[in-house]
C-alpha cells in the first residue's frame, strides 16, 4: 500500500520563476491538505482540497494556488517566486469525514525548494 | 498571537527521565488536538491525539488536555535517546476542516 508520494523531492529556481510541486494521496483518502514547513518552524496551512475544490486556505498569497484532479492527486503551483518561499512544502492526505477530528493526516516526504 | 504556540527549546532531558512538553491555542472552538514527531529531515508523523479534558496514555505517552485553559502537553516516560525529534502540537476545528501546527519543540535526550 502506496503511502503519500510526492515530487520532485529537490529542487531548485531563481527568483521570478513559477514552480509546481505533485502529490499523490495515500490509497483511499480523497483530501489533499499542503503545508508550507521553513526551517526550524512548523508547518504552515496553504490550504486544503477536496472534491477538487479548495475548501479552506491559510494565510497566503494568491501566487499560491492549487489543483485537485480526480484520481484525488493534486498540484501546488508558485508563481513569482520570491526568496522567502524557500522551504519544505508538505502534502498530507485524509479522509475527509475524518482527517480533522482523528488528526489522521499522513505526510508525504516533502519536496524542498530552494529559490536563489 | 499565534493560533498554536510552543516553547522552541532545545529541551534537555537525561535518558530515563520523564520529558515534559507543553502547548497552548487561543480559538476556543477547537476540538481536536493532537502531538506529531518530525526527525530531521523527515517529515511528521501522528503519534498522540486527545479530544476531551483529561489524560490519555499510550505506552510511554502521555497527552494531558485542559480546554479551560487551552492547554495541552505531552509527557515522554522512560526517555530514550531515540525520542530526540522536535515535537510538533496541533489543533483542528473540525468546522474549518483543517489543522494548524506549532513552530515546535526540539528535544534532546542526552545518555
Amino acid at each position: 500500500d502506496a503511502g503519500v508520494t510526492q515530487s520532485p523531492t529537490h529542487l531548485i529556481k531563481t527568483r521570478g520563476q513559477q514552480v509546481t510541486l505533485r502529490c499523490s494521496p495515500k490509497s483511499g483518502h480523497d483530501t489533499v491538505s499542503w503545508y508550507q514547513q521553513a526551517l526550524g518552524q512548523g508547518p504552515q496551512f496553504i490550504f486544503q482540497y477536496y472534491e477538487e475544490e479548495e475548501r479552506q486556505r491559510g494565510n497566503f498569497p494568491d501566487r499560491f494556488s492549487g489543483h485537485q484532479f480526480p484520481n484525488y492527486s493534486s498540484e501546488l503551483n508558485v508563481n513569482a517566486l520570491l526568496l522567502g518561499d524557500s522551504a519544505l512544502y508538505l502534502c498530507a492526505s485524509s479522509l475527509q469525514t475524518s482527517g480533522v477530528l482523528t488528526g489522521e493526516l499522513f505526510f508525504g516526504e516533502g519536496s524542498r525548494l530552494t529559490v536563489l | 498571537q499565534k493560533e498554536v504556540e510552543q516553547n522552541s527549546g532545545p529541551l534537555s532531558v537525561p535518558e530515563g527521565a520523564i520529558a515534559s512538553l507543553n502547548c497552548t491555542y487561543s480559538d476556543r472552538g477547537s476540538q481536536s488536538f493532537f502531538w506529531y514527531r518530525q526527525y530531521s529531515g523527515k517529515s511528521p508523523e501522528l503519534i498522540m491525539s486527545i479530544y476531551s479534558n483529561g489524560d490519555k496514555e499510550d505506552g510511554r505517552f502521555t497527552a494531558q488536555l485542559n480546554k479551560a485553559s487551552q492547554y495541552v502537553s505531552l509527557l515522554i516516560r522512560d526517555s530514550q535517546p531515540s525520542d530526540s525529534a522536535t515535537y510538533l502540537c496541533a489543533v483542528g476545528k473540525s468546522s474549518a476542516s483543517k489543522i494548524i501546527f506549532g513552530s515546535g519543540t526540539r528535544l534532546s535526550i542526552r545518555p
